[in-house]
C-alpha cells in the first residue's frame, strides 16, 4: 500500500507472477484517478486511468480496480516482467481540486529473474 | 517522452548562481505544470499554468520564478537557491483536467 515518508513500500515478486500494488485515496469527492509508473532516471509515465463512475478497467496486461467504498484504488498487472520494475505512483483530481493531481508516495515494485 | 522534452537532464550550480530550466511540450496541451520530486516523497506541485496564465503558485519560494511564453513552453528562472532545493525537477502538460503527461525531468544539484 502507499505509505508518506522516508521508506517507500517495496513488492516483491517473481517474473511471470501477477503483481498487486494498492493505494488508498484520501478524497471521497475524486472523481478520477492515474496510475503511473516512474523508472530510475525517468519521469513518470502514464499507464491507465479510470473514473469514478466505473469499478474495473482493463488496459494491455494490466488493470485498475477501484472501490469508492473503502477509498481504495488497486493496479494488476498480469505476468509481471523484469521491464515492470519501477516505482509505481497513484494519483486522484476532483473538481475540488481543478487541474491539480494529489499523488501517493510510491511503491517500489522489483521483478526478479 | 518525446511528447514533452526538458531541457538541460542535469544541473549543478552554486547558490550564487541564475540558471533556468526549459520545458516543451509537443502535445497541443493547454496546460503545464512544474513539480518538485525529492527523495522518498511525494510529488510536490510548484507552479500551473492554464491557457498561459498561472493559474498555482502553491506557496513556492521568490527564489524560483516561472515563465510561461505561449502554451508549448514553459521555464523555471532559478537564482539563490539552497542546497535543499537539489531535487528532480519534472514538467508536464495536459489538455484541461486530465491526464498529465511528464517530461524526463531535470536532476538539479546545488552547492
Amino acid at each position: 500500500g502507499e505509505s508518506v515518508g522516508l521508506h517507500l513500500p517495496t513488492l516483491s515478486v517473481q517474473e511471470g507472477d501477477n503483481s498487486i500494488i494498492n493505494c488508498a485515496y484520501s478524497n471521497s469527492a475524486s472523481d478520477y484517478f492515474i496510475w503511473y509508473k516512474q523508472e530510475s532516471g525517468k519521469g513518470p509515465q502514464f499507464i491507465i486511468d479510470i473514473r469514478s463512475n466505473m469499478d474495473k478497467r482493463q488496459g494491455q496486461r494490466v488493470t485498475v480496480l477501484l472501490n469508492k467504498t473503502v477509498k481504495h484504488l488497486s493496479l494488476q498487472i498480469a505476468a509481471t516482467q523484469p521491464g515492470d520494475s519501477a516505482v509505481y505512483f497513484c494519483a486522484e483530481n476532483s473538481r475540488e481540486y481543478g487541474n491539480k493531481l494529489v499523488f501517493g508516495a510510491g511503491t517500489i515494485l522489483r521483478v526478479k529473474s | 517522452e518525446t511528447g514533452v522534452t526538458q531541457t538541460p537532464r542535469h544541473l549543478v550550480m552554486g547558490m550564487t548562481n541564475k540558471k533556468s530550466l526549459k520545458c516543451e511540450q509537443h502535445l497541443g496541451h493547454n496546460a503545464m505544470y512544474w513539480y518538485k520530486q525529492s527523495a522518498k516523497k511525494p510529488l510536490e506541485l510548484m507552479f500551473v499554468y492554464s491557457l498561459e496564465e498561472r493559474v498555482e503558485n502553491n506557496s513556492v519560494p521568490s527564489r524560483f520564478s516561472p515563465e510561461c511564453p505561449n502554451s508549448s513552453h514553459l521555464f523555471l528562472h532559478l537564482h539563490t537557491l539552497q542546497p535543499e532545493d537539489s531535487a528532480l525537477y519534472l514538467c508536464a502538460s495536459s489538455d484541461g483536467p486530465d491526464t498529465q503527461y511528464f517530461g524526463p525531468g531535470t536532476r538539479l544539484t546545488v552547492l
